[in-house]
């Protein structure tokens, strides 16, 4: 399968306890960008990498939340100290630069808090 | 108000039905238009790039209309296939890239 993928799908986990979540991207592809996504709602952006570099950083993103991706290919999302709001399912996605920003989604994590 | 808002919905259309999703934008440095369409507990899958002269894939028709803000998707011949939530998804150039999705439109066909 040469698409994105995450891992885990699935976390559960009590509040107040770090997590770390994995992308691996298609391999081509230079930008990689992680959402968050409640019920009902569409991703909302929460981070974006060129290569190693990260861009952007939403301003709702709080100090507890921490995105690499050390050498341009995988990244990682960590939260700390999580809380009950933090539920939610976590998507990635990447793209080729030169392709119009059309983005590719890997099958997301979805974390309960507890 | 929100940068990209969309038709509340959800829409319940029968099966050959014809059906327009509209979503409109605030940001007029929005730069790139695109329709996703997401599966329940799925991701998000792009369905479509929309284009300024309006662009048409099999049953799925686009169109921009920039003085307007305004974008919008029509499904021809509905099947119940078509049954998801439809994103519209815009792209804003500022010092970087923001890449802005709407709430989504659901749409269930009912045979």
């Amino acid at each position: 399968d040469t698409g994105v993928s995450q891992d885990p799908r699935h976390k559960i986990t009590k509040r107040g306890q770090n997590v770390t979540f994995r992308c691996d991207p298609i391999s081509e592809h230079n930008r990689l960008y992680w959402y968050r996504q409640t019920l009902g709602q569409g991703p909302e952006f929460l981070t974006y990498f060129q290569n190693e570099a990260q861009l952007e950083k939403s301003r709702l993103l709080s100090d507890r939340f921490s995105a690499e991706r050390p050498k341009g290919s995988f990244s990682t999302l960590e939260i700390q100290r999580t809380e009950q709001g933090d539920s939610a399912m976590y998507l990635c996605a990447s793209s080729l630069r030169a392709n119009s920003y059309e983005q590719y989604f890997g099958p997301g994590t979805r974390l309960t808090v507890t | 108000r929100k940068e990209v808002e969309q038709d509340p919905g959800p829409f319940n259309v029968p099966e050959g039905a014809t059906v327009a999703f509209n979503c409109t934008y605030s940001n007029s440095a929005s730069q790139s238009f695109f329709w996703y369409r997401q599966d329940c507990r799925k991701e998000p899958k792009l369905l479509m790039s929309v284009y300024s002269s309006g662009n048409e894939d099999g049953r799925f028709t686009a169109q921009l209309n920039r003085a307007s803000q305004y974008i919008s998707l029509l499904i021809r011949d509905s099947k119940l296939s078509d049954s998801a939530t439809y994103l519209c998804v815009v792209n804003v150039k500022t010092s970087y890239d923001k890449v802005i999705f709407g709430p989504g439109t659901s749409l269930s066909v009912i045979p």
